[in-house]
């Protein structure tokens, strides 16, 4: 599996743009990047996904490097409930559909 | 998005005692269910997976007598903590995915926090 690799934690003002970073060098052609956040104490929240090219949707936005061995993910305009801990993680390839999560980032919105 | 339910959210037992969870997908069916296991202040920990019909496939170092997985059927799966010791005291997580396909997103329970006294 291609390890990531997270900030341990970020702050954020509210309002603002948040943009958490995430390296992913070893990624295979075929592993596509995820994204969950968690809030304290409640299961992950399924944010977004991409192959290579950028991916928006509601929540978020998502750019990969041309290269794919980085990626970061856009909270256009972050608010107090955006306050958790987000999670970079590669898909395994194989035909299995575990999540591997690693450490994540915390992120931290304040007024 | 689709849903997927734990119950009980949070519970309370003696040693020695058994506890059983509940991984629920209300709106979809789920061949493989995942369950996790997550300490305070610490990352999701995946414990096994479980397969409808078949015996879950547990990760290393997690003993499989004493967290007793059923997948009865497409939408349940349970865990069961047997034997419970104040260190199994922990956030228990389930999750479930759509399809098999490569790109489809998981879903997650709301987890379960289970105290052992």
């Amino acid at each position: 599996d291609a390890k990531t690799t997270q900030p341990p934690s970020m702050d954020c003002a509210e309002g603002r743009a948040a943009n958490l970073p995430c390296n992913h060098s070893t990624i295979s052609g075929n592993e596509y990047v995820y994204w969950y956040r968690q809030i304290h104490s409640q299961g992950p929240q399924y944010i977004i996904h991409g192959l290579k090219n950028n991916e928006t949707n509601e929540m978020a936005s998502l750019i990969i490097t041309e290269d794919r061995k980085s990626s970061t993910l856009i909270l256009p305009h972050a608010t107090l409930r955006d306050t958790a801990v987000y999670y970079c993680i590669v898909r395994v390839p194989r035909n299995t559909d575990k999540l591997i999560f690693g450490t994540g980032t915390r992120l931290q919105v304040f007024p | 998005g689709a849903v997927v339910s734990q119950h009980p959210s949070r519970v309370i037992c003696k040693s020695g005692t058994s506890v059983k969870i509940e991984c629920r997908s209300l709106d979809f069916q789920a061949t493989t269910m995942f369950w996790y296991r997550q300490f305070p202040k610490q990352s999701l920990m995946l414990m096994a997976t479980s397969n409808e019909g078949s015996k879950a496939t547990y990760e290393q170092g997690v003993e499989k007598d004493k967290f007793l997985i059923n997948h009865a059927s497409l939408t349940l799966s349970t865990l069961t903590v047997t034997s419970a010791h104040p260190e199994d005291s922990s956030f228990y997580i389930c999750s479930a995915r759509l399809t098999r396909a490569m790109n489809t997103e998981a879903f997650f329970g709301q987890g379960t926090r289970l105290t052992v006294v």
